[in-house]
């Protein structure tokens, strides 16, 4: 089956710099990569996705980027603010079937 | 906004027991996915249903099954319990369509096996 890798497993950012959080994943035919914070005691929730056809999508501070080639993708936060520490997760889906995680990184912001 | 809602959301049990956990998508959404969430963990994939059909299993034993109801509602058992089993068990709908697979998580069931 699909094997999710996530590094770092904890990040520390100074409030204002960028935060990046890479995963790569095993199935080539993985064609969906969501991404998920998690705050403490809280359910994941949605912040960006992207699908196979796509290289990079950006949402105001938030983007993302797909290597297929090398089945790596990266989350990009820049200006980061203390609201954004929490715990981030990729995913991985074979056509939205049967989504696979990452272990999470846990990002601190220092304000 | 009505999103995905879990019951309990707290639950202890003891070894081999068996528990029912419930799970209601949001209105329109009519697959169901279930995971396991161990404390430090990324979520699980335990099971995807979609219109009352299992659409895809993970790799978790016989001992853990559920159901998908009319209303898309959805019920996870899990019997025998074992002390492993304790996690944040968390459910997630969609529309189930293609293109519009994006899944919203609900706020989970914490169960403890002691």
């Amino acid at each position: 089956g699909e094997n999710v890798e996530q590094h770092p497993s904890t990040l520390s950012v100074q409030e204002g710099d960028s935060a990046v959080i890479k995963c790569t994943y095993s199935d080539s035919a993985s064609n969906y990569f969501p991404w998920y914070k998690q705050e403490l005691g809280k359910r994941p929730q949605l912040i960006i996705d992207i699908r196979s056809n796509v290289g990079e999508k950006k949402d105001q501070r938030i983007a993302v980027t797909l290597n297929k080639t090398a089945k790596h993708f990266s989350l990009h936060i820049t200006e980061t603010q203390p609201e954004d520490s929490a715990v981030y997760f990729c995913a991985a889906s074979i056509n939205f079937n049967k989504f696979y995680f990452g272990s999470g990184t846990k990002l601190n912001v220092k304000p | 906004d009505a999103g995905v809602t879990q019951s309990p959301t707290h639950l202890i049990k003891t070894r081999g027991q068996q528990v029912t956990l419930r799970c209601s998508p949001i209105s329109g959404h009519k697959s169901v996915s279930w995971y396991q969430q161990v404390l430090g963990q990324g979520p699980q994939f335990i099971f995807q249903y979609y219109e009352k059909e299992e659409r895809g299993r993970g790799n978790f034993p016989d001992r853990f099954s559920a159901r998908q109801f009319p209303n898309y509602s959805s019920e996870l058992n899990v019997n025998a319990l074992l002390l492993g089993d304790s996690a944040l068990y968390l459910c997630a709908s969609s529309l189930g369509t293609s293109d519009q697979e994006t899944q919203y998580f609900g706020p989970g069931t914490r169960l403890l096996v002691l």
